[in-house]
């Protein structure tokens, strides 16, 4: 079974820093897919950034860019120039590529951006 | 294009009573995902469905809770004889195909409150 954990319960950073959320798995599959998913306040939650495992280049969406190492099986989000808007939970998920596209989720990170 | 629509948001049900949830999947839409969030915890996979079948259910406790996606109308998650464990917020997700390449689309959730 897939597992996804997130160390960081809780990060705190002010206005315009870089933060860089953590995430490790544990796998025995070699095709799978990486997401970071935002959920603020209002519960939605948001798709940030999706990374295909067969590919070694690290996906990247405007300030949102990840650190995704195979071999360590480590999947880090990096936020740079941090906006009060993206105060919120982070999830870090992962899903095999083959079979039913269901996601494991971590158990998150309390972002918190100060001004 | 409506969204992943879920209703109702909140659900205050007392101890022994059933509880419907549905979720009525983005249009073109035939996979339904229902994943569950205990507080301060990450989403954990119940059941994935498709048209009048359930493809995946291991994630869903044995009694008590069923899940339908019926040829017509909305999935619905059914809860038997509410117990305070229940409470939680249930997401539904829907994607059109069982393509990895294809974003899951979340509703905003049911949060139930057993009391």
């Amino acid at each position: 079974a897939q597992t996804v954990t997130q160390s960081q319960p809780e990060m705190s950073v002010q206005e315009a820093e870089t933060v860089t959320l953590s995430c490790t798995y544990d796998t025995s599959e070699s095709n799978y897919y990486l997401f970071w998913y935002k959920q603020p306040p209002s519960r939605q939650m948001i798709l940030v950034i999706r990374q295909e495992a067969y590919k070694q280049q690290n996906a990247t969406e405007n300030r949102f860019s990840v650190n995704f190492q195979k071999a360590a099986k480590s999947f880090s989000l990096k936020i740079s120039d941090s906006q009060l808007g993206d105060t919120a939970m982070y999830f870090c998920a992962f899903m095999k590529q083959r079979g039913a596209q269901k996601l494991v989720f971590g158990q998150g990170t309390r972002l918190t951006i100060n001004p | 294009n409506a969204g992943v629509m879920q209703n109702p948001r909140h659900l205050v049900r007392r101890r022994g009573q059933e509880a419907r949830l549905r979720c009525s999947p983005m249009k073109g839409h035939s996979h339904v995902y229902w994943y569950r969030q205990l507080p301060e915890e990450g989403l954990k996979f119940m059941v994935y469905l498709q048209k009048e079948n359930i493809i995946d259910e291991s994630g869903m406790p044995k009694e008590r809770f069923s899940a339908e996606f019926p040829k017509e109308g909305p999935s619905i998650l059914r809860i038997q004889q509410v117990v305070r464990g229940d409470s939680a917020a249930y997401f539904c997700a829907s994607s059109p195909l069982k393509n990895p390449n294809t974003e899951a689309f979340f509703g905003q959730g049911t949060r139930l409150t057993v009391v």
